[in-house]
């Protein structure tokens, strides 16, 4: 069983609307979460980094952490064409850094 | 600034072929590490590196090595090459434990 799972989707929606992406992980010393974005043919890069519990907002941008449920969640207001792309959620307690299948996202115009 | 640069970008191997990959940072991260990336299963760790000297196994170890040959270089090598290899590698370096990684922009593997 991976450390870290998530529903690939795809996932499409139209321009403007609220992208909800979910993961939940099993680790209990996962202290370090991390959502990073990756478009086709490229590497992915770091779009959340989260410490903990809580919530944390940058820009459009939303990262939730739930450790009582093991659950991680990434919100995108006003979602444009140009989000469209792979999102990786991703957990580290240590050194190791393990990541979701990822969620592809489209947004339609 | 380059941040995490992989060599090469494309590789066709024939099975049992070898091949080294090469990744180097210049970010002055402690740690280091190669995922690999098929369709529908994410990112995956093969090895990684947590300081200079030390490398440790991953998820997906088998028919990998590595070498930290120093603080900014890591390479994954293939010492005989399966069509199951056949993917994307990333490299990735972060300061330490509990900071963000960055990756390079992977190399695209084919074994035939």
């Amino acid at each position: 069983q991976k450390e870290v799972e998530q529903d690939p989707g795809p996932l499409s929606v139209p321009e403007g609307a609220i992208v909800s992406l979910n993961c939940t992980y099993s680790n209990s010393a996962f202290q370090y979460f991390m959502w990073y974005r990756q478009y086709s043919r490229k590497g992915p890069e770091l779009l959340m980094y989260t410490y903990s519990s809580g919530n944390k907002e940058d820009g459009r941008f939303t990262a939730q952490v739930d450790k009582s449920s093991k659950y991680i969640s990434l919100f995108i207001r006003d979602s444009q064409p140009s989000d469209s792309a792979t999102y990786l959620c991703a957990g580290s307690g240590d050194y190791k850094l393990s990541f979701g299948a990822g969620t592809t996202v489209t947004v339609r115009a | 600034n380059a941040g995490v640069t992989q060599t090469p970008k494309f590789q066709v191997l024939k099975t049992g072929q070898s091949m080294t990959l090469q990744c180097a940072q210049d970010m002055n991260h402690n740690s280091m590490y190669w995922y690999r990336q098929d369709p529908g299963m994410g990112l995956r760790l093969i090895y990684y590196s947590a300081s200079e000297g030390t490398t440790d196994k991953g998820e997906v170890p088998n028919g990998y090595n590595v070498s930290r040959l120093n603080k900014r270089e890591f390479s994954l090598r293939l010492e005989s090459a399966a069509p199951s290899q056949t993917s994307v590698y990333f490299c990735a370096s972060r300061q330490g434990a509990g900071t963000e990684a960055f990756f390079g922009q992977g190399t695209r593997l084919t074994v035939v």
